[in-house]
């Protein structure tokens, strides 16, 4: 059984930077097409970017384009999210979750709160 | 950029049927698929390409798509039902994912 498992809590000041990992248990990375969501207190879904593993290119949503970078460690079967320039408004759950060939995101994270605040 | 938009809310007594809506500029033409989500827990795929449910999801959650609307119907609602429900698509001119507003369906 595919599980994607996330790192821990984080809490940051504005203006540093947060990275949060997304590890595949029971499969391997390299089938998987790694995208990231995040969902702010009380809002709606909003798809960051991911990985197309047919293309072997990461796709950035144009509102994070430049402040966000996605990557993955193959030797440990873990994709990461690092976003930067970190603003209160960054505050949101972060699920990570994987893109099927049903063209669906089926299977997720249980997702990461990112907090920032001085 | 692209935009689905779905009622914010949408109401049904137990056992009746719920439809959600999901708009957006020939969405017809793309595929769409839903999410379930319940308070605290991530989101569920219910439906995908439209009208397929994954193994799992039960026969009374349905999906149709036509010239500008995505509809998730939920047939004999049970109490368990009551959640958020979001769409989504790919935007083919853009690369982009799009997910909808979202809707929170009440079972009364």
């Amino acid at each position: 059984q595919v599980q994607l498992v996330q790192s821990g809590a984080e809490v940051k000041k504005p203006g540093a930077s947060v990275k949060v990992s997304c590890k595949v248990s029971g499969y391997t990375l390299t089938k998987l097409s790694i995208h990231w969501v995040r969902q702010a207190p009380g809002k709606g879904l909003e798809w960051m970017g991911g990985f197309d593993r047919d293309n072997d290119d990461t796709m950035y949503a144009e509102k994070f384009q430049g402040r966000v970078t996605m990557t993955e460690d193959t030797s440990t079967d873990t994709a990461y999210m690092d976003l930067s320039s970190l603003r209160s408004e960054d505050t949101a759950v972060y699920y990570c979750t994987s893109m099927g060939a049903d063209d669906a995101f089926d299977i997720w994270g249980q997702g990461t709160m990112v907090t920032v605040s001085s | 950029s692209y935009e689905l938009t779905q009622p914010p809310s949408v109401s049904v007594s137990p056992g009746q049927t719920a439809s959600i809506t999901c708009s957006g500029d020939k969405l017809g033409n793309k595929y769409a698929c839903w999410y379930q989500q319940k308070p605290g827990q991530s989101p569920v795929l219910v439906i995908y390409q439209d009208t397929k449910r994954p193994s799992g999801i039960p026969e009374r959650f349905s999906g149709s798509n036509s010239g500008n609307t995505a509809t998730l119907t939920i047939s004999g609602t049970q109490a368990m039902d009551e959640a958020d429900y979001y769409c989504q698509a790919w935007d083919s001119s853009s690369d982009f994912y799009v997910f909808g507003t979202g809707t929170k369906v009440t079972v009364l």
